[in-house]
């Protein structure tokens, strides 16, 4: 299985609203990370989780809460998002969380997400 | 430091060879490479570490000239299938997997 999957594909939220963002993968990888993209924009990396643990966190507000609940799972968390966060959210898995050798990142569909 | 991708934008006819260029002023690791669809998640093409390895994969092959921080993505005989933003992402020695991306390169095949 080589496939990142992430729920769910599309979410609207109000600026109140509290949602999560699923990602799975079962490719044994040990580290998984959450991207954001706005339209025509390179995706901008948020948060790299390496063993479970929380390795990078790119000054993202603290108004997105990530959690790894297991090697295989990921979640953001959402909570009192503003307009300007809508945009897609991408999860991408890897075999590590270092700089090494073919260490590839293989990226979900990601979720689009729209506050109101 | 975000990487400089080069050209923007570029429109090709089927059969046609393109190239995309990528440059840092940091130290690299490696460079990734992906392409993206409209609506889609980028997908994985290839990765070159420092070294100057060439790397291929069907029709697209890439290079990484370390001592300029440089790559190019080679695109032969394109197909309509490659249509797409091209995005480099680098990852500095220091970093520890952290892919910085390029602005992107669309692609446009037409037939």
């Amino acid at each position: 299985d080589t496939e990142v999957t992430q729920t769910p594909k599309h979410l609207v939220m109000g600026m109140t609203n509290k949602k999560s963002l699923k990602c799975e993968q079962h490719m044994g990888h040990r580290a998984m990370y959450w991207y954001k993209q706005k339209a025509k924009k390179p995706p901008e990396l948020m948060f790299v989780y390496s063993y479970e643990k929380l390795s990078i966190n790119e000054s993202v507000p603290s108004r997105f809460s990530p959690e790894c609940p297991n090697s295989s799972l990921l979640n953001l968390h959402l909570h009192a998002l503003q307009p300007e966060d809508s945009a897609l959210y991408l999860c991408a898995s890897s075999q590590r969380a270092a700089v090494s050798s073919y260490n590839e990142q293989f990226f979900g569909p990601g979720t689009r997400l729209t506050v109101l | 430091q975000q990487p400089v991708q080069s050209p923007q934008a570029v429109i090709l006819r089927e059969g046609e060879d393109a190239v995309i260029n990528c440059s840092s002023s940091k130290a690299l690791y490696s460079v990734h490479w992906y392409r993206q669809k409209h609506g889609e998640a980028p997908v994985f093409l290839m990765i070159l570490l420092k070294g100057g390895e060439q790397k291929g994969h069907e029709k697209i092959s890439a290079s990484f000239n370390e001592k300029k921080q440089q790559s190019s993505l080679y695109l032969t005989a394109s197909q309509l299938s490659y249509s797409g933003t091209y995005f480099c992402g680098t990852e500095e020695e220091t970093s520890g997997s952290r892919l910085t991306f390029g602005e992107g390169t669309q692609l446009t095949v037409n037939p």
